[in-house]
């Protein structure tokens, strides 16, 4: 198992485009978790998935904002219209249900910069 | 709601010697895990160490330790015997559990520069 995956690595785009990024957890990991983490700040949550379902999501999420987890498998982060503050980079990581409070896996991050 | 604080932005070590970064947190639960967590540059999270609160005991992993006061809400990282490979970002990181969705809540990081 290679860990955690996610692609792109990067991702230059201009405001107002659409851009998707797509995470690859560990594949028996049911839990799978998004963050966003600016520059000088520490990783804030946004939302989490049990398998298929997404069962919370931060207030961090606007309506811009979408992610689904088809099949409890990869997951995607679709980001619409992106505006200049959504330029962070983008932190998936997954864990086992029973294995959570003993930490994440966590990917290499996409890193968004909106121009 | 919970907070953690690293008070501590930027901090640098000589090799071979002994650093310790700092971490408060305010919280009203009694249960919790607290953890450390390293960010190579360009590369992914870490886990360094955890600590369970309801543990009096300190956490030690080879080189890391904690020292974890539950009265003051602190959770000290030191690194014994730095190597240049330490130099990373180091963030603390509180985890309510049983809370559903056992997500963090992290602090603004450290960024740890280990000096040949």
């Amino acid at each position: 198992d290679t860990g955690v995956s996610q692609d792109p690595r990067h991702k230059i785009t201009k405001r107002g485009q659409n851009v998707t990024f797509r995470c690859d957890p560990i594949s028996e990991h049911n839990r799978l978790y998004w963050y966003r983490q600016t520059l000088g700040q520490g990783p804030e949550f946004l939302t989490y998935f049990q398998n298929e379902a997404q069962l919370e999501k931060s207030r961090l999420l606007s309506d811009r904002f979408s992610a689904e987890r088809p099949k409890g498998s990869f997951s995607t982060l679709e980001i619409q219209r992106t505006e200049q503050g959504d330029s962070a980079m983008y932190l998936c990581a997954s864990s086992l249900a029973t294995g959570t409070v003993y930490g994440y896996t966590f990917g290499s991050g996409t890193r968004l910069t909106v121009v | 709601a919970q907070t953690v604080t690293q008070s501590q932005p930027e901090m640098s070590v000589q090799e071979a010697e002994t650093v310790t970064l700092s971490c408060t947190y305010d919280t009203s639960e009694n249960n919790y895990y607290l953890f450390w967590y390293k960010q190579p540059p360009s590369r992914q999270m870490i886990l360094v160490i955890r600590q369970e609160a309801y543990k009096q005991q300190n956490a030690t992993e080879n080189r890391f330790s904690v020292n974890f006061q539950k009265a003051a809400k602190s959770f000290s990282l030191k690194i014994s015997d730095s190597q240049l490979g330490d130099t990373a970002m180091y963030f603390c990181a509180f985890m309510k559990p049983f809370s559903g969705t056992y997500k963090y809540i992290f602090g603004t990081g450290t960024r740890l520069k280990v000096l040949a």
